[in-house]
């Protein structure tokens, strides 16, 4: 079982349309939790950072679910320029004491007219 | 200001050479990141420096891989007697402070180096 799951679409949905992506963890000493957002042949950027149970920016919505180990990302108002793939990313502690990022395989989202 | 750089942005090798990919993170960040990234798949992680001392290698995947930042700013991967398998994109990111110091430690990506093994 991979360490960040998520389902990998692709999600086609039409512009106004709202959409939402789950992502589960598995190791319940993960500390903290991110969406990246990453274009075709281009490098991953951040998107939000999850604080406490969940936080609002804009159109984009990220809920954290510790009991669960589940994350989800919605977006609201889809616009044709949210087409990207969306990177689940988890930080934890390594197994030699330091720390390490896990990111998801990503979901792939296709937004049209 | 000057993001995060990586050279080269393609590397075209045959299979047993030795590579070196460069990374030049963001001025004053401390903590450097090193992934590999597969066609479909999400960056995996590779390794990461706090300074000048590595602080987790658990993702180098055996020990052809190996990394260094002896003056804490820039970074070389080296490959040694690469193989096929090897061939991905390789991103290096930098974050202003590293992990357990309280913050999200945002990490801002290069672009990434192209390695291509014949």
């Amino acid at each position: 079982r991979k360490e960040v799951e998520q389902d990998p679409g692709p999600f086609n949905v039409p512009e106004g349309a709202t959409v939402a992506f789950n992502c589960t963890y598995s190791n319940s000493a993960s500390q903290s939790f991110f969406w990246y957002r990453q274009d075709c042949r281009k490098e991953p950027k951040l998107l939000m950072s999850i604080y406490s149970s969940g936080n609002e920016d804009g159109r984009f919505t990220a809920q954290l679910n510790r009991a669960s180990q589940y994350i989800s990302l919605l977006i609201r108002d889809s616009k044709l320029s949210d087409s990207a793939t969306y990177l689940c990313v988890v930080n934890k502690a390594g197994n030699t004491g330091g720390f390490k990022t896990i990111f998801g395989a990503g979901t792939r989202l296709f937004v049209k007219a | 200001g000057a993001g995060v750089s990586q050279t080269p942005s393609n590397k075209v090798t045959e299979k047993g050479k030795y590579v070196e990919l460069r990374c030049d993170p963001i001025s004053g960040h401390t903590a450097l990141y090193w992934y590999r990234q597969s066609l479909g798949q999400g960056p995996e992680f590779l390794i990461y420096f706090q300074g000048t001392g590595a602080a987790d290698d658990s993702g180098l995947p055996n020990d052809r891989f190996f990394a260094v930042r002896p003056e804490g700013s820039v970074s070389t991967l080296k490959i040694q007697r690469t193989e096929r398998g090897d061939s991905a994109v390789y991103l290096c990111a930098s974050s202003l402070k590293g992990f357990g110091t309280g913050s999200y430690n945002e990490q801002f990506f290069g672009p990434g180096t192209r390695l291509t093994v014949l």
